[in-house]
Parts: structure tokens; sequence; C-alpha cells
């Protein structure tokens, strides 16, 4: 599976968009972009996914570069339950799917 | 709406105790898995079960074993306990088609003393 980097942290104030960077320079043709969150000690969550084309759902959206090198995840009016840690995962979407979490973005959203 | 449930929420073990950690789910998923989280680190995966029936090693298995009793339910045991297993342990299910994403439990936090 591709490797990933992300900052290890990021600052947010409340109300303005987080956009969290996550940098796969050696991703394959086959491999998605996933992310998930983790608040405070809970399971991590899952957010969005995406091959090529950019995603949106009602959490997030997640823009992918043409190259598929690098993606970001664009939270939009960031709330201060948005202050988690993010990760920023790539595998293929065919077959059994067993995660590689790294050590993430400690997002801290601030009033 | 229960999802992925574990217990216990929390455990505190003398070593050399052992110990199974339970993990349900109701979402009708084919695969299981068990991580561990560190202070700190992300988390690494000790075992996983593609499908009812069959288990796998993960990166961190040394020290555990694991059952897939039935579709729904998938459980870890400690059989001697040790200090370096303190850490907080998480269960999730998905389904394996199309990349679907992976549900998690709320951990079970483990102290060995």
């Amino acid at each position: 599976d591709a490797k990933t980097t992300q900052p290890p942290s990021m600052d947010c104030a409340e109300g303005r968009a987080a956009n969290l960077p996550c940098n796969h320079s050696t991703i394959s043709g086959n491999e998605y972009v996933y992310w998930y969150r983790q608040i405070h000690s809970q399971g991590p969550q899952y957010i969005i996914h995406g091959l090529k084309n950019n995603e949106t759902n009602e959490m997030a959206s997640l823009i992918i570069t043409e190259d598929r090198k690098s993606s970001t995840l664009i939270l939009p009016h960031a709330t201060l339950r948005d202050t988690a840690v993010y990760y920023c995962i790539v595998r293929p979407n065919t077959g059994f799917q067993k995660l590689v979490f790294g050590t993430g973005t400690r997002l801290l959203v601030s009033p | 709406n229960a999802g992925v449930t574990q217990t216990p929420k929390f455990q505190v073990l003398k070593t050399g105790q052992s110990m199974t950690l339970q993990c349900a789910q109701d979402m009708n998923h084919n695969s299981m898995y068990w991580y561990r989280q560190d202070p700190g680190m992300g988390l690494r995966l000790i075992y996983y079960s593609a499908s009812e029936g069959t288990t796998d090693k993960g990166e961190v298995p040394n020290g555990y074993n694991v059952s897939r009793l039935n579709k729904r339910e998938f459980s870890l045991r400690l059989e001697s306990a040790a200090p370096s297993q303190t850490s907080v342990y998480f269960c999730a299910s998905s389904e394996v088609l199309h990349g679907q994403p992976q549900h998690f439990g709320d951990g079970t936090r483990l102290s060995i003393l």
C-alpha cells in the first residue's frame, strides 16, 4: 500500500474552512484515498473516500490532484466538535481491505 | 443502531492473567478486525477475519489469539497478559466489496500491571 504524509498538527478558527493536506506520491492506479478521523480516544470514524474525481458528502469534501499524488480534505465550516486526529489512508479498492494508519494530523478548532 | 459493540470498556489485569475481549457487529458485515492503539500512535492491526471461518495475522499478532465465533462476533484473547499489552483495543467491521469503509467500536481500555 502507498505511504502517506500528513502535517502533525493544524489549527483552524471555528466557522472557517479547514483544509487538511495529504501527500501520497507513490499511489497506484487502483488505490483509493480514504479519510478517517478520531475524536478524543473514540473509535475512528469514516469521513470520505475517492479515486480521482472530487467527492463531497454531508461531512466533507475531498479534492484529489490530477496526478493523484496529493489530496486535501475540506471541512467547509469547522466546529469545535471537529477537533480530532485526521488520518489519510491509501489502499486498493479491490479485494480484502486492510487499513494502515499513520499518525495523522491533529486538528484543533478554536473559538 | 448499535453498529460495533465492544465489551468490556475498561479492564485492569495483573501480569500473567488471561482475558478475552468481545466484539459484536449488527451490520451483517463479512470482515472483522482487531487493532491496538498506544498513546500518541496510530492504530496497528493485530488480527483480522476476512470472512466467517477465516482469521489472519496483522502487523502485531504476538501474544494474542482470536476466534471468529460466527458472522457477528470476533473475540480477542490475551493468554498471559504482559505490561506491553497495555493499550486501547478497537474492533471494526466492514464489507469487502467496492472498498466499503470500516466501522469501529468505542474501544476497550486495558491496563496491565
